[in-house]
């Protein structure tokens, strides 16, 4: 069975860079049949897609947080991670990963439980 | 900026039927945005009910079916339950690797 499961600092101050990563089991990131996708989640509010990666080192990213985001993988620790940069209050959220199904636009079929970020001083 | 649109709330009676919708903006949604649905519970990581369009997520009660009404995408419970009673997001597929989430519907059952 796949798991995938984020981990992060937990707290980050205004105007730094946090740094997620969401660790796979049970599949492999450079399998080449899945994209990995990282989505948040405000308190209260709805999801948002932020981007994602697929396993030649490909990226999409959501417009609206490209300047400020990287998605990279690392193959050896079957990992995948998730850079922003210059937070706010606005980025505060649960930061999930999930897979994608490369083969079926738009499927995400296993999701980790997420990791809450909170960016305050 | 693509703004995808949600029903806030809806309520349905325990046995009933109720049809969420998904749209777009500017524009119509079509199975070229490959619709999906995600159902969430408080606390919890959102569990896949239906993508591309209407193919049901291993799993799913047959209750649960997507297709496109007019120019939005649609997700119909037919006999809602208890259980059902949570927030229901629709993401939609905006060309060149994009996505976008809809803004979410939370149901509920009484």
């Amino acid at each position: 069975q796949v798991q995938l499961q984020e981990s992060g600092p937990g707290l980050v101050k205004p105007s730094q860079t946090v740094s997620l990563t969401c660790t796979v089991s049970g599949d492999s990131i450079s399998s080449g049949t899945y994209f990995w996708n990282w989505i948040r989640q405000p308190a209260g509010k709805g999801l948002e897609w932020i981007g994602r990666i697929y396993t030649t080192g490909r990226t999409n990213y959501n417009p609206s947080l490209k300047s400020r985001v990287t998605i990279s993988g690392d193959t050896s620790k079957n990992q995948f991670s998730l850079k922003l940069t210059s937070v706010t209050a606005a980025d505060t959220a649960v930061y999930y990963c999930a897979r994608e199904v490369a083969a079926i636009t738009g499927f995400f079929d296993w999701w980790g439980q997420g990791a809450l970020v909170t960016v305050s001083s | 900026q693509t703004v995808v649109t949600q029903e806030p709330s809806f309520s349905v009676s325990p046995g009933g039927t109720v049809i969420l919708t998904c749209g777009l903006s500017s524009g119509s949604v079509s199975t070229a945005n490959y619709p999906g649905w995600y159902q969430q519970s408080p606390g919890q990581a959102p569990r896949t009910l239906i993508y591309s369009t209407n193919t049901r997520s291993s799993g799913v009660p047959d209750r649960f079916s997507g297709s496109i009404l007019g120019n939005k995408a649609a997700l119909t419970i037919t006999g809602a339950q208890a259980d059902d009673e949570c927030d229901y997001y629709c993401v939609l597929y905006m060309g060149s690797g994009i996505y976008v989430f809809g803004t979410g519907t939370k149901v509920t059952v009484l």
